[in-house]
């Protein structure tokens, strides 16, 4: 059974600081890995894919790793702000189209 | 592009009643999904369409609940009886299908059952 996993559970941060959120999987035959980002009431939005032959992503100030051998993908953000506050979440297909997602780190960027 | 459209946004209902979702997908998009979200479970997988036809219904808790795709532009989630432990965050998506493309999710619909 496919497993992912996302520690910490929260994160508080000063305005202003780079961070990296992380998520690990049990099973290392995934198709991609996607991270999505969830306001209080709101749907996901998908925030970066990375495919399994790629190692990273970027979008904006945002970047995405992922290496397979060890079952993790980390999501850095840099010069976090206030607006970047939220659950951040990983998912992955393994080995159809059914994601499986991690529980999520709900991330809060101090002013 | 509108996105993916969920109706109600929110429901409240006596338990034993019952309830529909519905869901607009993104147009052109072939994949449909139906999520689950609580506290306690996270986002579950309900089940998944692909060109209109249910792929994978495991995920669906009980007899209670049913779903149909009755074209490329329509789902609906009911639950018929509605119990208290149905309170939850139902989420629909859609997609391309294949798995290297990117899901779409929809708004939510929030269901307290009283």
């Amino acid at each position: 059974k496919q497993e992912v996993t996302q520690i910490p559970a929260a994160l508080s941060v000063p305005e202003g600081e780079n961070l990296v959120l992380n998520c690990s999987f049990t099973d290392s035959a995934i198709y991609n890995l996607q991270w999505f980002r969830q306001d209080p009431g709101k749907g996901l939005t998908s925030l970066l894919l990375i495919q399994s032959s790629q190692r990273e992503q970027t979008s904006g100030r945002l970047n995405a790793s992922l290496d397979k051998s060890s079952g993790r993908s980390t999501l850095y953000i840099a010069a976090s702000q206030p607006g970047d506050s939220a659950t951040y979440l990983c998912a992955s297909p393994f080995g159809n189209e059914k994601l499986t997602f991690g529980t999520g780190t709900r991330l809060t960027i101090i002013p | 592009d509108a996105g993916v459209i969920q109706s109600p946004r929110h429901e409240v209902t006596e338990m034993g009643q019952e309830v529909t979702l519905r869901c607009k997908p993104i147009s052109g998009h072939n994949s449909l999904f139906w999520y689950r979200q609580t506290m306690m479970r996270g986002l579950e997988l309900l089940i998944y369409f692909n060109n209109n036809v249910p792929i994978d219904d495991s995920g669906m808790p009980e007899d209670r609940f049913s779903a149909k795709m009755p074209n490329a532009s329509f789902s609906t989630l009911k639950i018929q009886p509605s119990e208290p432990r149905d309170s939850a965050v139902y989420f629909c998506a859609s997609s391309l299908t294949g798995t290297g493309n990117t899901i779409y999710f929809g708004e939510g619909s929030w269901l307290t059952v009283v």
